[in-house]
Parts: structure tokens; sequence; C-alpha cells
């Protein structure tokens, strides 16, 4: 199946810092997400970005589908973004596969 | 924003026992999905249900897995006999259109502890 590697695993920010995370792919997808999960466990929908970029609010997210990479900025970090960040891609089959998250930790 | 619900959001099982985790999926929308996060793990696809039937599943949703759309807005995981190996958070998804086509709302899941 498709594999998809998030880096880097784990990530410390002092709050206000910028920070950047990457989604590699290991083939062509239909689909790419990017999700938040809070320490309550709850998947929180950040993005649907199956290619180009989009903005809300301090976050945004590009995907350059030809060159199998999804990138989530995150800008002016609060504590409040803290948690996991999962990208998860479907290669149109009805199923998607997740990365292993990048566990960010930001500190006041 | 219409949300997918899930209940219980914790559910605390006897090995062997048979569990239902109940799911809303938001009510216009066409295609059900179930995933599992064992904790500290990532997040595995379990069950994909369109038109009344299953249209993919992992090998993960052996014969002690079932899913049922019982009436016009509950979407079901029924866990035959459960294992210790099963506990996990389990959510609950759905899209409006078949994946690729657009995002997956995922519910705040069920936390399945079973012992």
């Amino acid at each position: 199946g498709i594999q998809v590697e998030q880096s880097p695993p784990d990530l410390i920010l002092q709050e206000g810092a910028n920070s950047t995370l990457r989604c590699n792919f290991s083939d062509s997808v239909n689909n790419l997400q990017w999700f938040h999960q809070n320490p309550w466990g709850q998947l929180i929908n950040l993005f649907y970005i199956p290619s180009g970029t989009k903005q809300n609010g301090r976050l945004s997210a590009t995907t350059v589908a030809t060159e199998r990479y999804s990138l989530l900025y995150i800008s002016s970090s609060q504590t409040t973004d803290s948690g996991v960040y999962f990208c998860a891609v479907d290669r149109g089959n009805n199923r998607l596969a997740f990365g292993k998250g990048n566990q960010v930790v930001v500190i006041p | 924003e219409p949300e997918v619900t899930q209940t219980p959001s914790h559910q605390v099982t006897q090995m062997g026992q048979e569990v239902i985790l109940r799911c809303v999926p938001i009510s216009n929308h066409l295609y059900f999905y179930w995933y599992r996060q064992i904790l500290g793990q990532k997040v595995e696809f379990l069950v994909s249900f369109y038109n009344n039937e299953i249209s993919e599943k992992s090998e993960i949703f052996d014969d002690q897995f079932s899913v049922e759309r019982p009436d016009g807005s509950n979407f079901t995981l029924k866990i035959r006999s459960t294992k210790l190996e099963d506990s996990a958070m389990y959510f609950c998804a759905s899209s409006g259109l078949g994946l690729g086509n657009s995002p997956l709302h995922f519910g705040n899941g069920t936390r399945l502890t079973v012992t």
C-alpha cells in the first residue's frame, strides 16, 4: 500500500515561533488531508488539499502532487496548537492512509 | 456546521463480550467509514460503506467485526467477541462523495477499553 512519512516526528516550539511540517507519500494520490488531534483525542480536519495552497488563519498548507509531498505551516504558534498533526492520503480506493504524525508541543 | 456524532464516548467491556459502537454521520453524506487508533499509534482504516454495503475493508476487519446502517441516520460497528487487542479509539467518518472528491469528516471517537 501507499507509504506516508511525516517529519519531524517531534517538535517543541516556543510560543510565537513558526514551523513547517512535512508529509511525503510514495504514490500519486486523489486526496490529501491534514488533521490535528487534540489532547482529548479528537481529529480536527484542517485542510483538504490534494494540490495547491490553502490558508486558514495562522495555518496554511501546500501540496505539490507531482513531487509527492505536502507541507503544513504554523505561524505565530500558540499553546492550543499543541497536539499531533496527521497527514492522510487516498489513492481513489476509498481508504485513507495516515502517517505516524508530527507531535507538536508549544511552550509558553 | 454539521458534525459526525459518536456514542458512547468511552466504553469499558470484558474480554469476550459483544460491543456496538454507534455513529450518526452528517445527514446528506453517502459514504461512511470506521477507523481505529491504538494508543500512541497511527490511525488505521477498518471499513468503508456505501449504498448499504461494504465497499472496502482492511485486513484488520475480520469476521469479528460487522457494520450496519439500521435506519436512515445511524451507522454502527459491532465487535462480536472482544479481545484485549481491540482496545483502541474508534472513529466514525463520513463524506459527501467518494474519497478523492470530498474530505472525510470525523467524529470525536469512542474509546474502547477491553479488560
